[in-house]
């Protein structure tokens, strides 16, 4: 398997503009997750699905962000409209068995800079 | 509510010696812990686990780390640090009722040549 794979890398904008974010989770894993990290908050969990449904979404931080998975295979991220503030490494990660162990898998993290 | 507290922003350790990285937790019953890992450019990788049984757990890249329940704290540690041993160190708990773990805000460890 080819692990989480998350797209873009590198993300450069302009504020206000829409930025779509792209997950895919590793294939057999339920679970998925989007976290943000910045220098200043650390690792913050934005939002959680289990079996494509959101279960968690206490995370996100406004109206501005909405997550999405269609199926099994395919998640998003979108901020609409972005702002400077947004700036930060967002990652995905996948799990399998929530009620277990549940180790997280992530992806290489897509870096968003709104100028 | 669970919390993860990681006291040292920063450990410098000389290659060659003992290291440790600490982690203190907070969580409601009983605690699932985890060490994750992070090198420059990548995402988090996980190091190893505590679920159940020896309070001693040993991961990968021969890092182990110490359950001790009263203390509520649950440290990383090698005995030889490397160079390529430094990164970016998260220590995560999760209750048996969440199935969403915190995080740590990271310690970055520097093994100096």
């Amino acid at each position: 398997d080819a692990g989480v794979i998350q797209s873009p890398r590198h993300e450069v904008t302009e504020m206000g503009q829409e930025v779509t974010l792209r997950c895919k989770p590793i294939s057999g894993h339920n679970s998925l997750f989007w976290y943000r990290q910045t220098m200043m908050r650390g690792l913050e969990l934005l939002i959680y699905f289990n079996n494509n449904v959101p279960i968690d979404d206490s995370g996100m931080p406004e109206d501005r962000f909405s997550a999405k998975m269609p199926n099994a295979s395919f998640s998003t991220l979108k901020i609409q409209p972005s702002e400077p503030r947004d700036s930060a490494v967002y990652f995905c990660a996948s799990s399998f068995d929530p009620a277990g162990a549940n180790v997280l898998t992530f992806g290489a993290g897509s870096r968003l800079t709104v100028l | 509510a669970q919390s993860v507290a990681q006291p040292e922003d920063q450990v410098n350790v000389a290659e060659g010696n003992p290291l440790t990285v600490k982690c203190t937790y907070s969580v409601s019953g009983n605690p699932y812990l985890f060490w994750y890992v992070q090198y420059p450019n990548r995402g988090l990788q996980f190091l190893l686990k505590y679920i159940t049984g020896d309070n001693l757990v040993k991961g990968s890249y021969g890092f182990e780390a110490e359950f001790n329940k009263s203390q509520t704290s649950f440290h990383l540690k090698k005995p030889s640090a490397l160079v390529s041993d430094s990164a970016l160190y998260f220590c995560a708990v999760r209750s048996g009722g969440s199935y969403i773990p915190t995080f740590g805000r990271g310690t970055s460890l520097i093994v100096h040549p």
